[in-house]
């Protein structure tokens, strides 16, 4: 069961223009990160939040958590062409072994 | 530093067929970790490996075994392969544990026929 879900599912943009992901989960969570999957690659790391944080800054990006209502954001601000990928949260809870559990994700189209 | 490396990168398996995936890397982290990844779906861990010498099922282990080799290399091995089975594999590792920023391998596409 995903524990992350990213709401939009699709979001297209132009470039210049900022794009805001959302991601809601379900359980309490010891920290929250942001990975960013390009096309027929891996995933590669982008931010991590801690419980106890609630807002993180890192170059364009900018994340918050609410942990009160079990959500986060990743803002990208003055997108860009190369900022097309699919975007994923994953939490960890701290009490299911060595989990990280990954929502479905946001695809992002950035038009030049 | 490669990271985190993947062999094959695709693969076609008939029913019943059995492969093995391998990964590596050359961080020297503790942990690693095999997910497959769905069209439409995140990813989903199907083990891991928590140091050395320990594996334990994740959250789709069925039909997958797992062998942590050495500190640096752990395999998937697939002993009947199912349609069902048809996914990208990630391997992936960090430092220490789960909550810790995992690296992620390239990626290996199977398609079962």
């Amino acid at each position: 069961s995903q524990q992350g879900e990213e709401d939009p599912q699709a979001l297209s943009i132009q470039e210049g223009e900022n794009a805001t992901m959302n991601c809601s989960y379900k359980t309490s969570i010891n920290n929250l990160q942001w990975y960013r999957q390009n096309s027929g690659r891996g995933l590669v790391h982008l931010i991590l939040i801690r419980s106890n944080e609630r807002e993180k800054h890192s170059g364009r990006l900018r994340v918050t958590l609410d942990t009160s209502k079990k959500s986060s954001s990743l803002l990208i601000t003055a997108s860009r062409a190369a900022d097309t990928a699919s975007y994923f949260c994953a939490t960890y809870s701290g009490n299911a072994g060595n989990m990280l559990t990954f929502g479905g994700g946001t695809r992002l189209m950035v038009k030049p | 530093n490669a990271g985190v490396t993947q062999t094959p990168k695709f693969q076609v398996l008939k029913t019943g067929q059995s492969m093995t995936l391998q990964c590596a890397q050359d961080m020297n982290h503790n942990s690693m970790y095999w997910y497959r990844q769905d069209p439409g779906m995140g990813l989903r861990l199907i083990y891991y490996s928590a140091s050395e010498g320990t594996t334990d099922k994740g959250e789709v282990p069925n039909g997958y075994n797992v062998s942590r080799l050495n500190k640096r290399e752990f395999s998937l091995r697939l002993e009947s392969a199912a349609p069902s089975q048809t996914s990208v594999y990630f391997c992936a590792s960090s430092e220490n544990r789960g909550r810790e920023t995992q690296y992620f391998g390239p990626g290996t596409r199977l398609l079962v026929l």
